[in-house]
């Protein structure tokens, strides 16, 4: 059964910071990985996705990586900001024509003016 | 992207008595998924609903509990029946798009039993 750690629960940064975010997954065998974000109280915000033959994938200040030999992801975020506070979720796909993802408990980030 | 649009955005329930939110995509979709994020935890796949057939149900989870309809490709309701406190949870449609595998989210329907 694949389970996904992300380290650590919580994270508190100044503004201007870059930071790094971790998921870890037991099962190597994946068919994607993909970032969320998740604002309080809202549903989730799809940031990256990354396919299993793929090491990595940007979109503006944002960097994910896979290694998938090891069991790990990393979201990187450049130059942090205020609005980049909120929870971030990791999930692995697992099976191709399977899109159920085993989500990780999130990281929650609280970047400081 | 999709615009994925939940209604209730939230509720509070009485025990014993049964809540169906809705899910709304302004675009066709292949797969639809309802969710479930209980306080402090992480999602966990309720169910895949079936355009025209029987949802097809994760473990732990049963018809009689979470029955789903799906009458097209744009719409799905699920319901939440016999609540109890422990149901209290955000629940979430989602829908995959054209890039394969890639999961798109709705606001989320936050429930809350008494």
């Amino acid at each position: 059964k694949q389970e996904v750690t992300q380290i650590p629960a919580a994270l508190s940064v100044p503004e201007g910071e870059n930071l790094v975010l971790n998921c870890s997954f037991t099962d190597s065998a994946i068919y994607n990985l993909q970032w969320f974000r998740q604002d309080p109280g809202k549903g989730l915000t799809s940031l990256l996705l990354i396919q299993s033959s793929q090491r990595e994938q940007t979109s503006g200040r944002l960097n994910a990586s896979l290694d998938k030999s090891s069991g790990r992801s990393t979201l990187y975020i450049a130059a942090s900001q205020p609005g980049d506070s909120a929870t971030y979720l990791c999930a692995v796909g697992s099976g191709a024509g399977s899109y159920q993802l085993t989500f990780g408990k999130g990281t929650k980030l609280s970047v400081i003016p | 992207s999709a615009v994925i649009s939940q209604k209730p955005s939230r509720d509070i329930c009485q025990r014993g008595t049964s809540l169906t939110i809705q899910c709304q995509v302004d675009s066709q979709v292949t797969m639809m998924f309802w969710y479930r994020q209980q306080p402090g935890q992480s999602l966990t796949l309720i169910a895949t609903a079936n355009q025209g057939s029987e949802a097809t149900y994760e473990s732990g989870f049963v018809i009689d509990k979470f029955p789903i309809s799906r009458p097209n490709l744009t719409f799905s309701t699920l319901t939440v029946s016999n609540m109890s406190p422990e149901d209290s949870s955000i629940y979430l449609c989602s829908v995959v798009l054209a890039v394969p595998g890639e999961l798109f989210f709705g606001e989320g329907s936050r429930l809350t039993v008494l």
